[in-house]
């Protein structure tokens, strides 16, 4: 079993539709969730990081954390083309993020 | 700010040569940086760690007499893939840490360097 498990998509939603993005982990220890965006050849860019259990808003986006499931989750409100990426999900156990451990990436399409 | 940079973007070799791959922090100084492997459709897995100054720690199953790193300075780490083979085909990107500061002390990519080796 992976100790981090991401639906690879491809996801396609029409503009303007509010995206859900999941992610599944094993690893209890995990404290710091993460979730990155990459372009097409591109390295991963952070979009928000959340610690342990709650929510994050920033913008249109929006992190969930349920550390009793095991369970993660991005939203994207007002998804726009531009949108259009692969979204990692990533964790680590502390707040140096020495060893982040990501996701295998769900790609997402986003349709004008 | 914290951008990291990488060179070359895009490499092509015949099997049996060996690659170099630059990754630099152009605003800040890292003194950590790391080096990740990514195949087509899987995510990132750390290949390994460098310290300004030391030598790299390697993750599990990472040869590093094949994949070896220097950290000689605090923007600039270099990966060098010795005897390439196929197999060795990859996306390559680094990453680069300051120190410590904040809650959360993050790593900053670079664009990658895809590798195709002949």
């Amino acid at each position: 079993q992976k100790e981090v498990e991401q639906d690879p998509g491809p996801l396609s939603v029409p503009e303007g539709a509010i995206v859900s993005l999941n992610c599944t982990y094993s690893n209890s220890a995990f404290q710091y969730f993460m979730w990155y965006r990459q372009y097409s050849r591109k390295g991963p860019e952070l979009l928000m990081y959340t610690y342990s259990s709650g929510n994050k808003e920033d913008g249109r986006f929006t992190a969930q954390v349920d550390k009793s499931s095991k369970y993660i989750s991005l939203f994207i409100r007002d998804s726009q083309p531009s949108d259009s990426a692969t979204y990692l999900c990533a964790m680590s156990v502390d707040s140096s993020a020495s060893k982040i451990i990501f996701g295998s990436g769900t790609r997402l399409s986003i349709r004008p | 700010g914290a951008v990291v940079s990488q060179h070359p973007s895009r490499v092509i070799c015949k099997s049996g040569t060996s690659v170099k791959i630059e990754c630099r922090s152009l605003d800040f100084q890292a003194t950590t940086m790391f080096w990740y492997r990514q195949f087509p459709k899987q995510s990132l897995m750390l290949m390994a760690t460098s310290n300004e100054g030391s030598k790299a720690t390697y993750e599990q199953g990472v040869e590093k007499d094949k994949f070896l790193i220097n950290h000689a300075s605090l923007t600039l780490s270099t990966l060098t893939v010795t005897s390439a083979h196929p197999e060795d085909s990859s996306f390559y990107i680094c990453s680069a840490r300051a120190a410590r500061g904040g809650p959360y002390n993050e790593q900053f990519f670079g664009p990658g360097t895809r590798l195709t080796v002949l």
